[in-house]
């Protein structure tokens, strides 16, 4: 069965502290790995997508990489804007190839 | 930006009775999808909808759900008889293409089943 796994489940930073974010994922065939924003009560913002392993998308303080098993996020020098959720989701091939299979996200906080 | 727009932000109903969500997608867009999230939940995917037909749903998409695209701009999610457990956020997203191509996700509507 296709799934995804995040860790930590929260993390807490002070301003300034780098870290990674982890998203293990097991499916049949991966057609692209995303990674999204959530902020709350709101609907997940598009950050990154990844196709292949050894793919690398960078963004401001953020850096997505890709392997054949996992995805990290990795966070240089952190603020407190940057206070979310970050989800990670999977579009598996050849079965459902449409549909997102998210993980359960990360609740990152930075603290000034 | 273009960007994905759902109403009503918050539905309250009543067990039992008949919902439908509204949603925009981004106008050059061709495939949509509904997912829920419950509070404390993961994002699920219910529905993805292609050239006017349903091409993938999931388990949680029974038959209390239909979805419709009524015109060139609009895409809804009926619930037929509301339950308790449909309380969620939905949210309505869109895509240029399928396989691996980025699906742009709208606000939410927060449904209050009571």
């Amino acid at each position: 069965e296709d799934q995804v796994t995040q860790s930590p489940e929260a993390l807490r930073l002070q301003e300034g502290e780098s870290s990674s974010l982890n998203c293990s994922y097991t499916v049949s065939g991966l057609r692209g790995l995303f990674w999204y924003r959530q902020d709350p009560g709101k609907g997940p913002e598009f950050l990154f997508t990844l196709y292949s392993a050894g793919e690398e998308k960078e963004k401001e303080r953020l850096k997505a990489t890709l392997t054949k098993k996992e995805s990290f996020l990795h966070i240089t020098a952190p603020k407190p804007e940057d206070s979310a959720t970050y989800l990670c989701a999977v579009q598996a091939a050849p079965r459902g190839y449409n549909k997102l299979i998210f993980g359960a996200g990360t609740r990152l906080a930075v603290h000034p | 930006e273009p960007e994905v727009t759902q109403t009503p932000s918050h539905q309250v109903t009543q067990m039992g009775q008949e919902v439908i969500l509204r949603c925009v997608p981004i106008s050059n867009h061709l495939y949509f999808y509904w997912y829920r999230q419950i509070l404390g939940q993961k994002v699920e995917f219910l529905v993805s909808f292609y050239n006017n037909e349903i091409s993938e749903k999931s388990e949680i998409f029974d038959d209390q759900f239909s979805v419709e695209r009524p015109d060139g701009s609009n895409f809804t999610l009926k619930i037929r008889s509301t339950k308790l457990e449909d309380s969620a956020m939905y949210f309505c997203a869109s895509s240029e293409r399928t396989g691996g191509n980025i699906q742009y996700f709208g606000a939410g509507t927060r449904l209050s089943v009571l």
